[in-house]
């Protein structure tokens, strides 16, 4: 079955650094679009970033942008995000999760991660 | 930006009776070329992440169960729960996938009378 797994959240200062992974199985990684969706504590859903199958294209919020870089590693099905410039409100759970249609950005998430806890704080 | 508005924010139903949500896109999800609105539904569960209940406005995701329902086109969309279960107490969000940025809606907490 298909399964995402984070993890490398943690506590880190502002203007830190932090490298979040996605480990997938269950499914044929490298034809997918990936994507990060984050959730402030007690807040809603926040897209943050995607990237194409082979890493092609890859597009990012607003509110990321030129902090964060999204990466794939299909020879060991996993997705990262490399967070840096890290501000008090990146604090939040991220998610990663799968595109549902081949091929395509415009298309709902079927499959998400547990999630991973990222808290900026001094 | 495509803002996502959902009504009400939150809702009490009792049990067995029917529960809507409301979502209002600023401007239309309705891809002309081939005639699907890119609209989804997802329901959160405290403690877990969000699952997909509706794609395409209207299309069940497999395995969610027939209760659930999902209507509309354009920029006006519905989410029906026709006989509310203990199990559906949950945040439910619409999302627009029309377009980047991907928007969500704020969200609706629905709970039992």
């Amino acid at each position: 079955q298909v399964q995402l797994v984070e993890s490398g959240g943690g506590l880190v200062k502002p203007g830190g650094s932090l490298r979040l992974s996605c480990a997938a199985s269950g499914f044929t990684f490298s034809d997918s679009y990936m994507t990060w969706i984050r959730q402030a504590p007690g807040k809603g859903l926040e897209w943050v970033s995607y990237i194409s199958s082979r890493s092609s294209y890859t597009n990012y919020a607003a509110s990321v942008r030129g902090r964060f870089t999204i990466s794939r590693d299909d020879a060991k099905n996993s997705l990262y995000l490399q967070m840096n410039s890290l501000r008090v409100d990146d604090t939040a759970v991220y998610y990663c999760a799968r595109e549902r249609e081949l091929d395509t950005a415009m298309a709902p998430f079927d499959y998400w991660g547990q999630g991973a806890l990222v808290t900026v704080s001094s | 930006d495509i803002v996502m508005t959902q009504s009400p924010d939150s809702l009490a139903v009792s049990l067995g009776e029917r529960a809507t949500i409301n979502c209002k896109s600023s401007q239309t999800v309705l891809y002309n070329s081939n005639n699907k609105n890119y609209l989804g539904w997802y329901q959160q569960k405290p403690g877990q992440p969000p699952k997909l209940l509706i794609y395409w406005a209207s299309t069940r995701e497999s395995g969610v169960p027939d209760r659930f329902s999902g209507s509309g086109s354009g920029t006006d969309f519905t989410l029906t729960i026709s006989s509310l279960q203990a199990e559906d107490v949950a945040v439910y969000y619409c999302q627009q996938y029309y377009s980047t940025p991907i928007t969500f809606g704020q969200g609706t907490r629905l709970e039992i009378k």
